[in-house]
């Protein structure tokens, strides 16, 4: 089974650029989670989607961030504009619908904005 | 303020023994308490649920304790191996409709051949 794909897997942009994070979650899954880890806040979560509805967003940092799921098989994650301290790696997870299933996640975009 | 505490240090011992692993948290109600592992540049991988009305659950040489008293859950690995290396991170219902995670920092575990 293919698990939760999220591209890219790295990347590298300067300051002020626009950067989107793409995510694919498993097929079936209806809840899906974007989170960001740093070593100093560890894993944060950012957003949380319900049948593709944006469910609780007070994670977002800043009106910077923004995140999009127009069908049950995709969903991103932008930036922009990019700056220094966005630097993280993100990952994508997804889960059913049903209370207390695990989160499968992806293996993470490493973003470095310069 | 909601806390979830993990040991920031990394945690080494050697092969064969138990690893025990300590998650504390305050101001929080869960109904259930999450593990999951992540190894370097993966992604974490979920190991064992313990519900709020279970004391212990088991999963081949895993087990998980929760003591909603003390606020804590203990992760242990038995006749841990050197494949058992890794960061482990316990994660905590918020208790509201979503059933969203708030995860710990995670220990790193090293086990030593």
């Amino acid at each position: 089974d293919a698990g939760v794909i999220q591209s890219p897997r790295h990347e590298v942009t300067e300051m002020g650029q626009e950067v989107t994070l793409r995510c694919k979650p498993i097929s079936g899954h209806n809840s899906l989670f974007w989170y960001r880890q740093t070593m100093m806040r560890g894993l944060e979560l950012l957003i949380y989607f319900n049948n593709n509805v944006p469910i609780d967003d007070s994670g977002m940092p800043e009106d910077r961030f923004s995140a999009k799921m127009p069908n049950a098989s995709f969903s991103t994650l932008k930036i922009q504009p990019s700056e220094p301290r966005d630097s993280a790696v993100y990952f994508c997870a997804s889960r059913m619908r049903e209370s207390n299933q695990p989160q499968h996640f992806g293996d993470g975009t490493r973003l470095s904005i310069l | 303020s909601q806390k979830i505490e993990q040991n920031s240090e990394a945690l080494n011992i050697q092969e064969g023994k138990t690893a025990t692993l300590t998650c504390n948290y305050t101001n929080y109600s869960p109904a259930y308490l999450q593990w999951y592992r992540q190894d370097p540049g993966r992604g974490p991988v979920f190991l064992l649920l313990i519900r709020e009305n279970e004391k212990e659950k088991r999963k081949e040489r895993l087990k998980v304790t929760f003591d909603t008293t003390l606020k804590q859950s203990l992760f242990h690995i038995t006749a841990s191996q050197p494949a058992d290396s890794a960061t482990y991170l316990c994660a905590l219902d918020r208790g509201n409709a979503g059933n969203m995670l708030t995860f710990g920092g995670g220990t790193r575990l090293m086990v030593k051949p």
